[in-house]
């Protein structure tokens, strides 16, 4: 069975430039997350989907942040304009729900470096 | 809200040493808690996984035990090598929400 997967693994850009990264689930995982880790920090999140719904939200800087999850498969988080301090691992995870115990399954992550 | 406290922040061993990792919880209403491992520039890998009703886990020369009530949560590994060198990092979870990790422990093996 395929994991999680994530592009690009690492991209840098200059600051103010847009960047997206896209993440491919599990298949038949309903739930999906998108994390930010900063060095030396554990994940935190950015936001959940629940299918092609957005149920958690409230940590996404929607000023320049934006996400989607076109038939609650694909998903793809768009940062514009990028800021040095968004400079980090995006991380993506998928999960079955209850069915999995909840068990949350992570992508490689993709390395920001904005310059 | 959950927080999440990993110590030590990092630790150093010679190989063969048996050792354990700490993590607590605030919050002692979690469904299950999960351990992971992060080597350098990668994604995170999950080595046990242990459900609330559940006292511990083990695979290989990894155990994993929790106690709810208290709010803690060990990581034991057994006779250390240099390829466990990485960065452990717990979570926990309480129901179908996102997991709330800790700083991780950076374990370094030597030889």
């Amino acid at each position: 069975e395929a994991g999680v997967v994530q592009s690009p693994r690492y991209k840098i850009i200059e600051k103010k430039q847009p960047v997206a990264f896209w993440c491919n689930p599990i298949s038949g995982h309903n739930t999906l997350y998108w994390y930010l880790q900063n060095l030396g920090q554990g994940p935190e999140l950015l936001i959940r989907y629940e299918n092609e719904e957005a149920v958690d939200d409230s940590q996404l800087p929607k000023d320049r942040f934006s996400a989607e999850r076109l038939k609650g498969v694909d998903s793809t988080l768009k940062i514009q304009p990028a800021e040095l301090g968004d400079s980090a691992v995006y991380l993506c995870a998928s999960s079955p729900g209850l069915a999995g115990g909840y068990t949350q399954y992570f992508g490689p992550g993709t390395r920001l470096t904005v310059l | 809200k959950q927080e999440v406290t990993q110590i030590p922040a990092a630790l150093s061993v010679p190989e063969g040493e048996n050792l354990v990792l700490n993590c607590s919880f605030t919050d002692s209403a979690i469904y299950n808690l999960q351990w992971f491992r992060q080597d350098p520039g990668k994604g995170l890998t999950s080595l046990l996984l242990i459900q609330s009703s559940q006292r511990e886990q083990t695979s290989g020369r990894l155990n994993a035990s929790l106690d709810k009530s208290s709010g803690r949560s060990t990581l034991y590994i057994a006779a250390s090598q240099p390829g466990d060198s990485a960065t452990y990092l717990c979570a926990v979870i309480t129901g179908n929400t996102p997991l709330v990790f800790g700083k991780g422990t950076r374990l370094s093996v030597i030889a």
